[in-house]
């Protein structure tokens, strides 16, 4: 079956540590996106890519980063530079103009 | 740049009354609107979207939305509500052509009470 899988389900951070949230994808889907769920906020978009090898900033993109080597993965680094990351994280698939397919998440906190 | 705006974050209806639930868009070329539901305790998916034609475009459990380019809306209502619809309703924008940005508002949570 297609879809997106997220891992792990649940990920603590420590002070200073890097992490990083896998998303993967079967669906061949060209775009990919990063979503920050906090209470009261609704999502909002960390990073995007349109295309292999290209990756735009969304409108919170300071702590975090990203790479798209393969069509199929996105995944996200958490940077120490992140100072309140604990958050539910959605990573998100579609062709362009179709519905947006979304992975189960990542609850991430810090220890 | 595109933004869109939900008013209220939170609305209350009475099982069997109107449900509307208010989305306004800012984008500087014409929009794709979407509204999309997340149950509790489950993922988001979507209820109806607008592209292009028909500015009233129908959903799933009876939802419907209408595009209003002057009034950059795009509201989401149903006739009559079910205690099933309580949820958090998300609306979006995005825009045709190679940009792929999806820009969510921040959500409104849905109550029907008995």
């Amino acid at each position: 079956d297609g879809g997106i899988t997220q891992s792990p389900k649940y990920l603590f951070r420590k002070e200073g540590q890097n992490v990083t949230l896998s998303c993967e994808q079967n669906l061949n889907h060209d775009a990919m996106y990063w979503y920050r769920q906090d209470p009261g906020q609704g999502l909002r978009l960390i990073y995007y890519s349109q295309i292999v090898n290209d990756f735009q900033k969304g409108d919170i993109a300071e702590g975090y980063s990203v790479s798209r080597e393969k069509k199929e993965s996105f995944p996200l680094t958490v940077t120490s530079a992140q100072k309140n990351p604990t958050a539910f994280y959605l990573c998100a698939s579609r062709r362009v103009n179709e519905k947006l397919f979304f992975g189960s998440g990542t609850q991430l906190s810090v220890l | 740049a595109q933004s869109v705006t939900q008013l209220g974050s939170h609305v209350s209806v009475s099982e069997g009354a109107l449900v509307l639930l208010r989305c306004n868009y800012s984008s500087s070329v014409p929009p794709y609107l979407f509204w999309y539901v997340q149950y509790p305790n489950q993922g988001l998916q979507l209820l109806l979207k607008y592209t292009t034609g028909a500015t009233l475009v129908k959903g799933i459990n009876g939802f419907e939305a209408e595009f209003k380019k002057s009034e950059t809306s795009f509201h989401l209502t149903k006739p009559s509500a079910h205690m099933s619809d309580a949820a958090e309703y998300f609306c979006a924008v995005t825009h045709g052509g190679s940009n792929y940005k999806l820009t969510f508002g921040k959500g409104t949570l849905l109550t029907v009470n008995p």
